[in-house]
């Protein structure tokens, strides 16, 4: 049972334009949530997370939105930058582990 | 560079063979994680162990098995291995016990069985 998921596994932008990375989670008990972005031979990084209490977190270039009732939160990454181009993960915290989506691969196109 | 190490980077075997991945945690952290990724899938948690006892335990076949040792740094063994364990392999470590508001990643052993 996929507790977290992201729909999209693409997403193609121009350099300089908006990407939104989207993320749906199922069990209503969750209170914080994380972003982890992964390089091709690399172990995912940490990179924005956001509590339950907020419904936005902003850091650079990168915000989070959280919608608690819609059970849905996005990674908003403006602008976007080639370097941007990625893996992203949404995860979320259970007792003792972080339940990850399948990951959204970015591609920004210079 | 998150601090995390994993060795093999890969490691290509036959069906029916045993490996052990080998993981060591960031200087500090007292917990580690194991994850697999297989194909188009997200990560699936297998095992938590903390300071040399283990913690939580995931979606984590019975072939499998894990261990942290007294220097913290974990192994775990994979046996009687199939086709459809061929993965990416993270470890991940955190400070605490109820570690999960960050772990750091090693950067994964890719494991193909054959």
């Amino acid at each position: 049972d996929q507790q977290v998921k992201q729909n999209s596994p693409s997403l193609s932008v121009q350099e300089g334009r908006i990407s939104i990375l989207n993320c749906d989670y199922t069990n209503s008990m969750f209170d914080y949530f994380l972003w982890y972005k992964k390089y091709p031979a690399e172990g995912p990084t940490f990179l924005i997370s956001i509590s339950s209490i907020k419904d936005k977190n902003e850091d650079g270039r990168f915000t989070v939105f959280l919608n608690k009732s819609a059970k849905h939160l996005s990674l908003h990454i403006v602008p976007s930058q080639p370097g941007d181009s990625a893996v992203y993960f949404c995860a979320a915290p259970g007792a003792n582990n972080l339940f990850f989506g399948t990951g959204t691969r970015l591609t920004v196109i210079p | 560079d998150s601090g995390v190490t994993q060795t093999p980077k890969h490691l290509i075997t036959a069906t029916g063979q045993r490996v052990t991945l080998r993981c060591s945690p960031r200087s500090g952290d007292l917990s580690v994680y194991w994850y697999q990724q297989s194909l188009d899938q997200g990560l699936q948690f297998l095992i938590q162990y903390y300071n040399g006892e283990e913690r939580a335990k995931g979606n984590i076949l019975e072939r499998f098995s894990a261990q942290q040792f007294p220097d913290l740094h974990s192994e775990l063994n994979l046996s009687s291995l199939e086709l459809g364990d061929s993965a990416l392999y993270f470890c991940a470590s955190s400070v605490g016990r109820e570690g999960v508001s960050e772990q750091y990643f090693g950067p994964g052993t890719r494991l193909t069985v054959t």
